[in-house]
C-alpha cells in the first residue's frame, strides 16, 4: 500500500536561516508528489508537484524539491525562512488508479524563531 | 478565478444527526475529492467524484457517503453522527487534463456533541 512518511514532527528554525523537511513515500510505480502547506483553521495549499522530468521541483514563496528515486525521497527546502513560513506541511502521494487518491503523511509543524 | 467553495465553515451537530456539507469546485474542474482531518488520524480520504460518478473510495464506514451534480458541485453526507466524526472536512477540485494538483477549500469544521 501507498505510504508517506514524514520523519519530523516539530521542526524550530531561525529566521533567515535554510530549511529542510523531509518525506519519504512507498510507492509501486513512478509517484505523483506533492507537498501542502497549512496555516491553522485553513485548508491546503499546493506549494508544488512533481510528476515527470527534471527531478528539482521549483514552487511559489521561494520553496523547491528534489525527487531521489533512488532514496524514495522528496525533500522541500528553501534556502532562507522568513517568519511567515510558520505553518504545518504535508507530503503527499498520488495513489489509486488514477493517481487522484492523495495519501499524506503525517506533516511536520514548523516553527520559526525571530 | 474563484476558489473551492465549502459551506458552511462551522457546524455543531448532536450524536444521531445527520449532516450535509457542500463543495463548489473552480469552475472547469470536474473532479472533487474530499479528505476528512482529526489531530488522530491525520488527513484521509473520503471518496472522489468525477463527472456525477464516484471513483475512488476511502476506507470509512457506508455512514459516509457524497454525490456530484451536473454542474460538478458535490455534498457529502454523514448520517448517525458519533462524536468520532468531529473533524475537519476538507474538499479539493482538480481538472486532470491540465495536470495533477488539488485545490483545497478552506474546510468544514464538524463538531458532534
Amino acid at each position: 500500500a501507498q505510504s508517506v512518511t514524514q520523519p519530523d514532527i516539530h521542526i524550530t528554525v531561525s529566521e533567515g536561516a535554510s530549511l529542510e523537511l523531509r518525506c519519504n513515500y512507498s510507492y509501486g510505480a513512478t509517484p505523483y508528489l506533492f507537498w501542502y502547506v497549512q496555516s491553522p483553521g485553513q485548508g491546503l495549499q499546493l506549494l508544488l508537484k512533481y510528476f515527470s522530468g527534471d527531478t528539482l521541483v521549483q514552487g511559489i514563496k521561494g520553496f523547491e524539491a528534489e525527487f531521489k528515486r533512488s532514496q524514495s525521497s522528496f525533500n522541500l527546502r528553501k534556502p532562507s525562512v522568513h517568519w511567515s513560513d510558520a505553518a504545518e506541511y504535508f507530503c503527499a502521494v498520488g495513489a489509486g488508479e488514477y493517481g487522484n487518491k492523495l495519501v499524506f503523511g503525517a506533516g511536520t509543524i514548523l516553527r520559526v524563531k525571530s | 478565478k474563484a476558489g473551492v467553495t465549502q459551506t458552511p465553515r462551522y457546524l455543531i451537530k448532536t450524536r444521531g444527526q445527520q449532516v450535509t456539507l457542500s463543495c463548489s469546485p473552480i469552475s472547469g474542474h470536474r473532479s472533487v475529492s474530499w479528505y476528512q482531518q482529526t489531530p488522530g488520524q491525520g488527513l484521509q480520504f473520503l471518496f472522489e467524484y468525477f463527472s456525477e460518478t464516484q471513483r475512488n473510495k476511502g476506507n470509512f464506514p457506508g455512514r459516509f457517503s457524497g454525490r456530484q451534480f451536473s454542474n460538478s458541485r458535490s455534498e457529502m453526507n454523514v448520517s448517525t453522527l458519533e462524536l468520532g466524526d468531529s473533524a475537519l472536512y476538507l474538499c479539493a477540485s482538480s481538472d486532470p487534463r491540465v495536470n495533477y494538483g488539488y485545490t483545497f477549500g478552506s474546510g468544514t469544521r464538524l463538531t458532534v456533541v
